[in-house]
């Protein structure tokens, strides 16, 4: 089993949809939760970060963190078209940082 | 202030040839990685360092080498490329050793490397 999974997608929705994406991990050691945004041909800008269990919320953005199901979560209120992108999770290790496969989001007009 | 700077940014190598893969970063980081990312996949880790002069293995290390004789600099080298080395591969950085648990990553703009 891979250490994080994500759904590639792509999921499509309606501007102004709520929209939910998803991770699980493996390594219940994992502390620090990551979450990356790349937009086609450019490198990952990192989003939103969580440290444990809980919430956080940035503007249209919140993240969440479920240790106890070693699920975490990426939700977009109100999403726009400058939204669509791959969201990438992250689990930080000592030293690395390990990713999901990323899951492609495309928010149409 | 240019951040991660990544050379070349596109590149077509024929089976067996040889090239570097340049990574400078402007920021004092102390760690910096090499990533590959393919369809489906998504990013693997291919070698890291955690400071000047040293290199560790991550998830796919087979067929490349690395190296950080400067702070600001992490190479990747292939040293004979094979068409499953064809990918888009980034390179980033980050500070480390802090205590801060919001450490980013910053990346590069990538590199697009094809082997016929």
């Amino acid at each position: 089993q891979k250490e994080v999974e994500q759904d590639p997608g792509p999921l499509s929705v309606p501007e102004g949809a709520i929209v939910s994406l998803n991770c699980t991990y493996s390594n219940s050691a994992f502390q620090y939760f990551m979450w990356y945004r790349q937009y086609s041909r450019k490198g990952p800008e990192l989003l939103m970060y969580t440290y444990s269990s809980g919430n956080k919320e940035d503007g249209r953005f919140t993240a969440q963190v479920d240790k106890s199901s070693k699920y975490i979560s990426l939700f977009i209120r109100d999403s726009q078209p400058s939204d669509s992108a791959t969201y990438l999770c992250a689990i930080r290790g000592y030293s690395t940082l390990t990713f999901g496969k990323g899951t492609m989001l495309l928010v149409s007009p | 202030n240019a951040g991660v700077t990544q050379t070349p940014k596109f590149r077509v190598l024929k089976t067996g040839q040889s090239m570097t893969l340049l990574c400078a970063q402007d920021m004092n980081h102390e760690y910096m990685y090499w990533y590959r990312q393919d369809p489906g996949m998504g990013l693997r880790l291919i070698h890291y360092s955690v400071g000047e002069g040293t290199t560790a293995k991550g998830e796919v290390p087979d067929g490349y080498n690395v190296s950080r004789l400067k702070k600001q600099n992490f190479l990747l080298g292939l040293e004979s490329a094979a068409p499953s080395q064809t990918s888009v591969y980034f390179c980033a950085s980050r500070q480390g050793r802090t205590r801060t648990t919001n450490e980013k990553l910053f990346f590069g703009s990538g590199t697009q490397l094809s082997v016929l």
